[in-house]
């Protein structure tokens, strides 16, 4: 079992609605979680972070998190093409700057026009 | 600099050849790290820097993988003899921000 699990997708949401991208992870020292949008060819590029238990949002994007279920999960508002992407969920034991993370395998987004 | 800075972008080595590649990390970032990530997967942590202390070298798939930082800036990640499994491509990140990274292709 991988230490944080994603669906691989591919995931087809149509343009407009909510993208909901899922991610659970084994490690329950785990203290901080990311997630990155990695378009084609390029680097991962983070989108948000969170630490606490609850929603935090930030724009279109709203990152869940639930530690007794260990459970992240991202939600992507009014989805836009340009959201088309692989979206990578990671872990972190929470050294804010100085901590090596753990990434799922990614789940591939398409937004339908 | 602004930003994460590797080079090359894109190396192409024959199997058995060393290869060094290189990372300019965002200028000041104390933490500097190593993942490689092959196709269809995400990046995996290869080692971490603290300044110029390697603190954690615990994801350096063999022996013929090295890191160094000797003055805390500038880190170099020499792998020797290159095989065909270290097809992938290396990504440094300065905290949480990645360069763009090399694409390491050994045939």
């Amino acid at each position: 079992q991988k230490e944080v699990e994603q669906n691989s997708g591919p995931l087809s949401v149509p343009e407009g609605a909510i993208a909901s991208l899922n991610c659970t992870y084994s490690d329950r020292g785990s203290q901080s979680f990311f997630w990155y949008r990695q378009y084609s060819g390029k680097s991962p590029e983070l989108i948000m972070f969170i630490y606490s238990n609850g929603d935090k949002e930030d724009g279109r994007f709203t990152a869940q998190l639930n530690k007794a279920s260990q459970y992240v999960s991202l939600l992507i508002r009014d989805s836009q093409p340009s959201d088309s992407a692989t979206y990578l969920c990671a872990s972190g034991r929470g050294d804010f700057g100085n901590e090596k993370l753990t990434f799922g395998t990614g789940t591939r987004l398409t937004i339908i026009p | 600099g602004a930003g994460v800075s590797q080079s090359p972008r894109y190396k192409v080595a024959k199997r058995g050849q060393d290869v060094a590649l290189r990372c300019d990390p965002i200028s000041g970032h104390v933490s500097l790290f190593w993942y490689q990530q092959a196709l269809g997967q995400g990046p995996e942590f290869l080692t971490y820097f603290q300044n110029e202390a390697q603190l954690d070298k615990s994801g350096l798939p063999s022996d013929r993988f090295f890191a160094e930082r000797p003055e805390g800036s500038v880190s170099t990640l020499k792998i020797q003899r290159t095989q065909q499994e270290d097809s992938a491509v290396y990504l440094c990140a300065s905290g949480y921000t990645f360069g763009s990274g090399t694409r390491l292709t050994v045939v």
